[in-house]
């Protein structure tokens, strides 16, 4: 059973506008939400978090947006660039850490 | 800081090998995570160490794999009587300990069986 989904395999932007991201969990104990950046043959890279308390956190150009209400995340990447061609993987945690559940991953091309 | 780093990077192997993986945290890092992904897929939990002690198994993580982490610094990956549904990128990844602390991962082995 998914317990984060991300219902979108892959997302095409124009570089310079805006890159949104999404993601949806099932599980409300989650607590603990962030998202990783992978490139071909690498492993993820952590990108950015926010914890239940939060419902925004910003860094730089991207910023995650959380609205528990509705177990719903997104990523907002402004502005896009190409280097931002990636996979995304959304990904949630109880507080305890122990393991982190993922989703399927997004696909994003930014074109020049 | 030389970040995670896994051993080897590709293996590729005959069905019903023993095959085994190793993997370098940070070295601060008390927490080491095993994961398997597959294609399509995120990364799946397979198991997670704090310092030398196995805290918690997948039921992804079946008889034929092991996992040891000995004096609590690196940590090995067995897969006894490998079969083709093994063939996934194993990613190894640490973290401090504690709830909101994220997983550093590392490159991934790559093990195909044949």
């Amino acid at each position: 059973d998914q317990q984060v989904k991300q219902n979108s395999p892959s997302l095409s932007v124009q570089e310079g506008r805006i890159s949104i991201l999404n993601c949806d969990y099932t599980n409300s104990m989650f607590d603990y939400f962030l998202w990783y950046k992978k490139y071909p043959a690498e492993g993820p890279t952590f990108l950015i978090s926010i914890s239940s308390i939060k419902d925004k956190n910003e860094d730089g150009r991207f910023t995650v947006f959380l609205n528990k209400s509705a177990k719903h995340l997104s990523l907002h990447i402004v502005p896009s660039q190409p280097g931002d061609s990636a996979v995304y993987f959304c990904a949630a945690s109880g507080n305890t850490g122990n393991q982190f559940y993922f989703g399927t991953g997004t696909s994003l091309t930014v074109i020049p | 800081d030389t970040g995670v780093s896994q051993d080897p990077r590709h293996k590729i192997t005959k069905r019903g090998q023993n095959v085994t993986f190793r993997c370098d945290p940070i070295s601060e890092h008390n927490r080491l995570y095993w994961y398997r992904q597959t294609l399509g897929q995120g990364p799946e939990f397979l198991t997670y160490f704090q310092n030398e002690a196995q805290l918690e198994k997948s039921r992804l993580l079946s008889d034929r794999f092991s996992a040891e982490r000995p004096k609590g610094s690196f940590s090995t990956l067995e897969i006894q009587r490998t079969e083709q549904g093994d063939s996934a990128m194993y990613l190894c990844a640490s973290s401090l300990t504690g709830g909101y602390n994220e997983q550093y991962f590392g490159p991934g082995t790559r093990l195909t069986v044949t």
